[in-house]
């Protein structure tokens, strides 16, 4: 049974703390996703990876940066915590036809 | 950036009854996939449709693909409590990101 697994469901930091969020697969895939999800707005793409050490941009990368040190681990990093970015965050990995995802990390920012 | 956009963004229906979700995107894709998602969880993929098709069946589940419309349906027969949920269309156009609408919340009465 293929798994991606998110290190945490719930998460509450304070403002100005520095967050990692992990993620892990076990299926050799090459490319790894972070989005966000908020009510009304959908999934937006935050960052992805196509490669270890490989990153690119998605569509708001502000305040966020990643890390991928070895293929199966894709990490999400908020430099400092503000309360916009209080949100559900999921990560997938993907084959070449699906996408597999986490069971998402909702994250609380006070 | 989103492709997808679904229509209509909530459904309410009754066990037995059919529901359609429509999904319209705005360039040319590679596939298009439909995904699930039960509250507060991670997305599951359901089908996905290549661009050169123009249907295709899984279960109870039936995908349409327009291209000259940039439109997609998902039909599910003889819906069940259990498909309560809120479903995704999603887009590959080139790159590595798979692109998510807003998605339709469906919810089916006993």
């Amino acid at each position: 049974d293929v798994k991606v697994t998110q290190s945490s469901r719930y998460l509450v930091k304070r403002t100005g703390e520095k967050v990692f969020l992990e993620c892990v697969q076990d299926m050799d895939h090459e490319n790894m996703f972070w989005y966000r999800q908020d009510p009304g707005l959908g999934l937006r793409l935050i960052y992805f990876s196509y490669d270890v050490k490989m990153k690119e941009k998605g569509d708001i990368p502000e305040g966020y940066s990643v890390s991928r040190e070895k293929k199966e681990r894709f990490s999400l990093i908020l430099e400092s915590a503000s309360t916009n970015q209080t949100s559900m965050y999921l990560c997938a990995s993907r084959s070449i036809l699906e996408a597999f995802f986490g069971q998402g990390t909702r994250l609380t920012v006070v | 950036s989103q492709q997808g956009e679904e229509d209509p963004q909530a459904l309410s229906i009754q066990e037995g009854e059919n529901a359609t979700m429509n999904c319209s995107y705005k360039t040319s894709i590679n596939n298009l996939q439909w995904y699930r998602q039960n509250s507060g969880r991670g997305l599951v993929h359901l089908i996905l449709i290549r661009s050169n098709e123009r249907e295709k069946h899984s279960g109870r589940l039936r995908v349409t693909l327009d291209t000259s419309k940039k439109s997609s349906s998902l039909l599910i027969t003889a819906s069940r409590a259990a498909d309560t949920a809120s479903y995704f269309c999603a887009t590959v156009s080139s790159g590595y990101a798979l692109n998510f609408g807003k998605g339709t919340s469906l919810l089916v009465t006993p």
